[in-house]
């Protein structure tokens, strides 16, 4: 059981919009911590996707978007590709210690 | 170019002893927390330990702590965790990850990860 709680998936057609959500409580998200998101495709390490709730490092298309609101996030994806198919973990603070959702497998149909 | 190379990972029994390490280069490794992060076969990424850059201050998840010791020599550019009383839950990979800052506290670049499998 995760502190942070993670559809287990999604799925979406080429150039639809998705959004993964990740909700918290107040020990957590709620208490003003950051929220990060990671996309791990097949086989690799996972990569930072969107740092600070809605930053995105250099080299991460603009497809993606993050957002942050009480004690929930969201990731969206728009313009969904192939490439996309991948699993996605959010991660925060609780307690001054790490935590990440229980991740989300997007499908691209 | 950032780049962080575990090593160490192995089959070992129930009741052993690892330790793996994860060398670091492209940045100045001592300025740095960094972290393992672990994920079982088929499973979610878990928080492991997190270590400052002086190596001053650690903090553990629950279900290592007293088992696992993360440390690090900044003059090798090294991080290690060294893992004692290995159960089959601690099958996984490992990985290393570098923080970006302690306040923001996400994972900027991680390794490729080293597979540790706890079984008799």
């Amino acid at each position: 059981q995760s502190v942070l709680t993670q559809p287990p998936s999604v799925s979406g057609a080429p150039g639809q919009r998705v959004t993964i959500s990740c909700t918290g409580s107040s020990s957590n998200i709620g208490a003003g911590f950051d929220v990060h998101w990671y996309q791990q495709l097949p086989g690799t390490a996972p990569k930072l996707l969107i740092s600070g709730n809605y930053n995105r490092p250099s080299g991460v298309p603009d497809r993606f978007s993050g957002s942050k609101s009480g004690t929930s996030a969201s990731l969206a994806i728009t313009g969904l590709q192939a490439e996309d198919e991948a699993d996605y973990y959010c991660q925060s603070y609780d307690s001054s210690l790490w935590v990440f959702g229980g991740g989300t497998k997007l499908t691209v149909l | 170019e950032v780049q962080l190379l575990e090593s160490g990972g192995d089959l070992v029994q129930p009741g052993g002893s690892l330790r793996l390490s994860c060398a670091a280069s492209g940045f100045t490794f001592s300025s740095y927390a960094m972290s393992w992060v672990r994920q079982a076969p088929g499973k979610g990424l878990e928080w492991v330990s997190t270590i400052s850059g002086s190596g001053s201050n650690t903090y553990y998840a629950d279900s290592v702590k007293g088992r696992f010791t993360i440390s690090r020599d900044n003059s090798r550019n090294t991080l290690y965790l060294q893992m004692s009383s290995l159960r089959a839950e601690d099958t996984a990979v490992y990985y290393c990850a570098k923080i970006s800052t302690f306040r923001r506290g996400d994972f900027d670049y991680w390794g490729q990860g080293t597979l540790v499998t706890v079984s008799s």
